[in-house]
């Protein structure tokens, strides 16, 4: 059985704070591992697809990076801002048939 | 930028009774997906269509679930008799190589 992992599955820092979360997922058949931003009543935001093992990716305050072999990826927030408060999800795509296998999410709530 | 549309946003019915939603995907998009969350639990596949075909439906996609894409632009999910369980956000998404879009969401709430 496939599954993705996310931890932890809520966060709460101040304005300001540095944070990181952790999806974890099958090492086998991988074939891109996707992270986004979900507020509520809003379709999901593409954050970043990423595809190969050390990959490195930036958009702003926001970076992520990937292990395929250990089945790890981590999303860092640089300086929280209350914007930022949502739910990051994570997804495991893999090479059979590019369905995406969905972690729970971690809830970040950015206090000003 | 290209965007998947659905419509209804929000619909309410009455257990037992059929409805549809309705996805445009991007028009150069090859793959379309539904996927549902219900509330407080995990986004879940539901089914794919590739070629006009399901390529590939989940154990939730039981015989009172169908898609179709009657017209070449939309793709439609068909929930023939809606149970209480059916209520969630179902979310319609295509996708070219690894990337997805998704669509806004339909909140179905069956009562």
């Amino acid at each position: 059985i496939l599954n993705v992992e996310q931890s932890p599955q809520s966060l709460h820092v101040q304005e300001g704070d540095s944070t990181n979360f952790t999806c974890s997922f099958p090492s086998s058949n991988f074939y891109a591992l996707h992270w986004y931003r979900w507020e509520t009543a809003k379709s999901p935001e593409a954050l970043f697809v990423m595809t190969l093992n050390g990959d490195e990716k930036k958009k702003g305050r926001i970076s992520a990076t990937l292990n395929t072999k250990e089945g790890y990826s981590y999303l860092y927030i640089k300086g929280s801002q209350p914007e930022d408060s949502a739910t990051y999800l994570c997804a495991f795509m893999s090479g059979n048939n590019r369905k995406l296998i969905w972690g729970l999410g971690t809830s970040l709530a950015v206090n000003p | 930028e290209p965007e998947v549309t659905q419509t209804p946003s929000h619909q309410v019915t009455q257990m037992g009774q059929e409805v549809i939603l309705r996805c445009v995907p991007i028009s150069n998009h090859l793959y379309f997906y539904w996927y549902r969350q219900i509330l407080g639990q995990k986004v879940e596949f539901l089914v794919s269509f590739y070629n006009n075909e399901i390529s590939e439906k989940s154990e939730i996609f039981d015989d009172q679930f169908s898609v179709e894409r009657p017209d070449g632009s939309n793709f439609t999910l068909k929930i023939r008799s809606t149970k209480l369980e059916d209520s969630a956000m179902y979310f319609c998404a295509s996708s070219q190589g690894a990337g997805y879009t998704f669509g806004s969401g339909t909140r179905l709430t069956v009562v």
